[in-house]
């Protein structure tokens, strides 16, 4: 069974530019969450999606952020534009119902 | 120990030997525990789950333990082998309102484990 797909794994940008990840969940998984991880720590729930519904965002910083999952699969998250704190690594997970989620290898995000 | 900033809590063993990794929780209405072991450059990966219904779960070389009264979660890797070596998350799940819940990561512990 393929796991999470994420890309890219790897992107370098300048600050004040738009950045964009995106993520084929498991097929079947519902749900479908992003993360961010910062160097040493746990990750951070961003987003999660029940199907095409973002059903938590409260930690999603709006101004900059945007995420979408307009099919119920496939979800895409941006940033615009960048700034030098959002370094990290953004990580997808999926899972199905409140089962256990399983993640992508994450995409390492570098902002200069 | 505690952890500040870059610095996670880090166990070293040997090879062969039993691991124990701590960790502990901070809501009690916290309904389900997951551990998850990260190597360097990769996501999480899924290894044990724990209900709050139970205390303790066995896997194959796992085997994770529930203190709820203390709000306490240890994961115990049997026999470790190099390959054990990496950051390990515990993360709980707990309602937070309606139909939502969410989970919460706790601070890693960095296992090493020598040859």
């Amino acid at each position: 069974e393929a796991g999470v797909v994420q890309s890219p794994r790897y992107k370098i940008i300048e600050k004040k530019q738009p950045v964009a990840f995106w993520c084929n969940p498991i097929s079947g998984h519902n749900t479908l969450y992003w993360y961010r991880q910062n160097l040493g720590q746990g990750p951070e729930l961003l987003i999660r999606y029940e199907n095409e519904e973002a059903v938590d965002d409260s930690q999603l910083p709006k101004d900059r952020f945007s995420a979408e999952r307009l099919k119920g699969v496939d979800s895409t998250l941006k940033i615009q534009p960048a700034e030098l704190g959002d370094s990290a690594v953004y990580l997808c997970a999926s899972s199905l119902n409140s089962g256990g989620e399983y993640f992508g290898p994450g995409t390492r995000l570098t902002v200069l | 120990g505690e952890s500040v900033g870059l610095h996670l809590p880090t166990l070293s063993v040997q090879e062969g030997d039993n691991s124990i990794i701590n960790c502990a929780y901070s809501n009690s209405a916290s309904d389900y525990f997951i551990w998850y072991k990260q190597e360097s450059g990769k996501g999480p990966q899924f290894i044990i789950d724990i209900r709050s219904n139970m205390d303790k779960r066995q896997g194959q070389r796992v085997t994770v333990l529930l203190n709820k009264t203390v709000k306490h979660l240890s994961l115990q890797i049997a026999a470790t082998q190099p390959g054990d070596s990496a950051v390990y998350f515990c993360a709980e799940n707990f309602p937070s309102g309606g139909s939502n819940y969410k989970l919460t990561f706790g601070k890693g512990t960095l296992l090493t484990v020598n040859p």
